[in-house]
């Protein structure tokens, strides 16, 4: 998984309450990219970050924040989750170039 | 004009076979057309890419052929295997970007 770890890999949280998804990366790519995934929609961008403070909105960004102060870690918050955030989600990175994106290995998050 | 739209959701093809998987796109802006292959339970791997200065791309098996002025590419992959059994997306983005747009997915089942 190209040097990426995400953590947790499983969560059962309920609904309203906050939550943070964690991306370490040890390869010092410039690019980071949360998606999630789900049936029937492939995998959607949430928000991406193209260096240490850097963001930007995805595809589907409402319910979701980020921040990026190391270079190694992107984080994935939810601050009040609801369960149409139930989702896999993924987070990849890309250095040089930006579409030439590798994943890791995925965190299920279960809204109850 | 933001989508890609995969064919099949779901294919069966028997051991030996050519499996293929149809992807079209509206934006004409597009220049990167990667695909990725995902196994259970784990994060999507890049497989193979192209970009619409050609029109055909062989890695080992697995060929993408790209046809720019009906906005379509596909994946062909030669002789499938049962280990090829997974769900495979196809993508499309501006290559400066790295906003991946990624298609429905397709899951393959090779039969031994």
């Amino acid at each position: 998984d190209a040097g990426i770890t995400q953590s947790p890999r499983h969560k059962v949280t309920e609904t309203g309450t906050p939550v943070t998804l964690r991306c370490h990366q040890t390869e010092n790519h410039r690019y980071m990219y949360w998606y999630r995934q789900d049936p029937g929609h492939g995998l959607r961008l949430i928000h991406y970050s193209y260096g240490v403070k850097d963001t930007d909105k995805g595809e589907v960004s409402d319910g979701y924040s980020v921040s990026r102060s190391k270079t190694e870690d992107f984080l994935l918050t939810l601050e009040s989750a609801t369960s149409s955030q139930t989702s896999v989600y993924f987070c990849a990175i890309s250095g040089l170039a930006p579409s030439e994106q590798y994943f890791g290995p995925g965190t299920r998050l279960t809204v109850t | 004009q933001q989508q890609v739209k995969q064919s099949p959701q779901s294919l069966i093809v028997q051991k030996g076979g050519i499996s293929i998987i149809n992807c079209a796109y509206e934006n004409t802006a597009f220049d990167y057309f990667p695909w990725y292959q995902q196994f259970p339970g784990k994060g999507p791997a890049l497989l193979i890419a192209i970009r619409p200065d050609v029109s055909e791309k062989k890695e080992g098996r697995f060929t993408i052929s790209f046809n720019k002025s009906a906005k379509q590419f596909s994946l062909h992959i030669m002789d499938s295997q049962p280990g090829d059994s997974a769900t495979y997306f196809c993508a499309a983005t501006i290559s400066n970007t790295g906003k991946l747009i990624f298609g429905q997915g397709t899951t393959l089942q090779v039969k031994p």
